[in-house]
């Protein structure tokens, strides 16, 4: 299995400030990456595939960026919206694994 | 409207069998894969298996392998996800998911199911 380590686990933000979220590889996932938020008591949704395309309805404000076993998400203008869990995942190689989440709350 | 809905809560006692669904609708439901992943309470996303309903390939996570069975009826576009003999660490909500087209992140989820199980 790929293990996808995501950084730091909680991170405090002001609304408006951007926010920037780590996720590794431990070996590499090529392009083939995926960011999802969660908010409590939904369904996770789509943000990003192949590392770096917005899905459909994705604001602007969500970029990719990143290849093989880095990856890095970025939030600019946070809004209250955006406050929730984020997680990556690869799907370069069977299983296709998440990564632990980051928790973004407002500070 | 793409969409996939999943059956409704569940509460079960351990040993006791369990076939969950997935009905998706909106879409030609056998030309994606769709896959089943676990959330145990407060705790993150874990990638269980998938199935590709066209043809009921199927392909599951060690860590789930023998654990779980995934099925596909795509005359009802339907997936099911089941145990034959429940754990109390069973306890968690299950996603269905399908993969995009062109790619294969989870571009479209289930509400999930809740499953409860204890004694």
């Amino acid at each position: 299995d790929i293990v996808m380590t995501q950084s730091p686990a909680t991170l405090s933000v002001s609304p408006g400030e951007r926010a920037t979220l780590s996720c590794r590889a431990a070996r590499s996932a090529t392009t083939n990456l995926a960011w999802y938020h969660q908010k409590p008591g939904q369904a996770p949704r789509l943000l990003i595939y192949g590392a770096s395309t917005r899905a459909p309805g994705i604001p602007a404000r969500f970029s990719g960026s990143g290849s093989r076993t880095e990856f890095t998400l970025t939030i600019d203008s946070l809004q209250s919206e955006d406050f929730a869990v984020y997680y990556c995942q690869q799907y370069n190689n069977w299983p296709f694994t998440f990564g632990g989440g980051t928790k973004v709350e407002i500070k | 409207e793409v969409q996939l809905v999943q059956s409704g809560a569940e509460i079960k006692k351990p040993g006791e069998s369990l076939k969950i669904s997935c009905k998706g609708s909106g879409y030609r439901f056998p030309g994606y894969w769709i896959g089943w992943v676990r959330q145990m309470p407060g705790k993150g996303l874990e990638w269980m298996g998938i199935i590709y309903p066209a043809d009921s390939d199927t392909r599951y996570s060690p860590s789930f392998q023998g654990q779980v069975t995934i099925s596909a009826d795509k005359s009802i576009s339907t997936a099911y996800l089941q145990w034959s003999s429940l754990k109390a660490s069973d306890t968690a909500i299950y996603y269905c998911a399908r993969h995009g087209l062109t790619h294969d992140a989870f571009d479209v989820w289930g509400q999930g199911t809740m499953v409860t199980v204890s004694s």
